[in-house]
């Protein structure tokens, strides 16, 4: 099993430039979930999906959309990316359980907005 | 406030020695807690549960204080493999959404 794998590992965008990052997971998890990381601070929540075809809002959403179109991808798109959006991204994924919420994470795409 | 607060450290001990830190977090509703484990450049990864009445596993020991709102973490016999970031995580209201400290750096020197 991969586990959970990101695409790209490495982006440079300019400003008002678009992209996706693609997360892929083969553990058949519900839950998965798009975090930033920035120095200094605690790992975020930007969105999460409960299931294939559902998506909500987590801390920081504003400037990112996402789809959960089948249940082991989970894609995060900037649609006009700003230098705030300069970050390490990372994917996670986790069971439907109730009390056990172990989160398995993706390697992580390193994003540079000039 | 931040809802999960960390001496961002960096600890710096010597192999074998034993180094212990906390974490505080801020909503007395909060469930379930954990430690997770980053290595430099990568991503988390989960190294305990905390449970109630306290946890070891091998080396590393985690308590939880839920009157004063902290846990804690505390490692033995300290490795140079043991050089890691160390995140406080604790899950508040819904199972599966997490918030996580900044994290507590820890350095093991020959």
């Amino acid at each position: 099993n991969a586990g959970v794998t990101q695409t790209p590992k490495f982006r440079v965008l300019k400003t008002g430039q678009s992209m996706t990052l693609l997360c892929a997971q083969d553990m058949n998890h519900e839950y998965m979930y798009w975090y930033r990381q920035d120095p200094g601070m605690g790992l975020r929540l930007i969105h999460y999906s409960v299931g294939e075809g559902t998506t909500a809002k987590g801390e920081v959403p504003d400037g990112y959309n996402v789809s959960r179109l089948k249940k082991q991808n989970f894609l995060l798109g900037l649609e006009s990316a700003a230098p705030s959006q300069t970050s390490v991204y990372f994917c996670a994924s986790s069971y439907r359980v109730s009390g056990i919420n172990e989160q398995f994470f993706g390697p992580g795409t390193r994003l540079t907005v000039l | 406030r931040k809802e999960v607060e960390q001496d961002p450290g960096p600890f710096n001990v010597p192999e074998g020695a034993t180094v212990a830190f906390n974490c505080t977090y801020s909503n007395s509703a909060s469930q379930s807690f954990f430690w997770y484990r980053q290595d430099c450049r990568k991503e988390p990864k989960l190294l305990m549960s905390v449970y109630s009445s306290g946890n070891e596993d091998g080396r590393f020991t985690a308590q939880l204080n839920r009157a004063s709102q902290y846990i804690s973490l505390l490692i033995r016999d300290s490795k140079l493999s043991d050089s890691a970031t160390y995140l406080c995580v604790v899950n508040i209201g819904d199972d599966y959404k997490l918030s996580f400290g900044a994290g507590t750096t820890v350095t093991v020197r020959a």
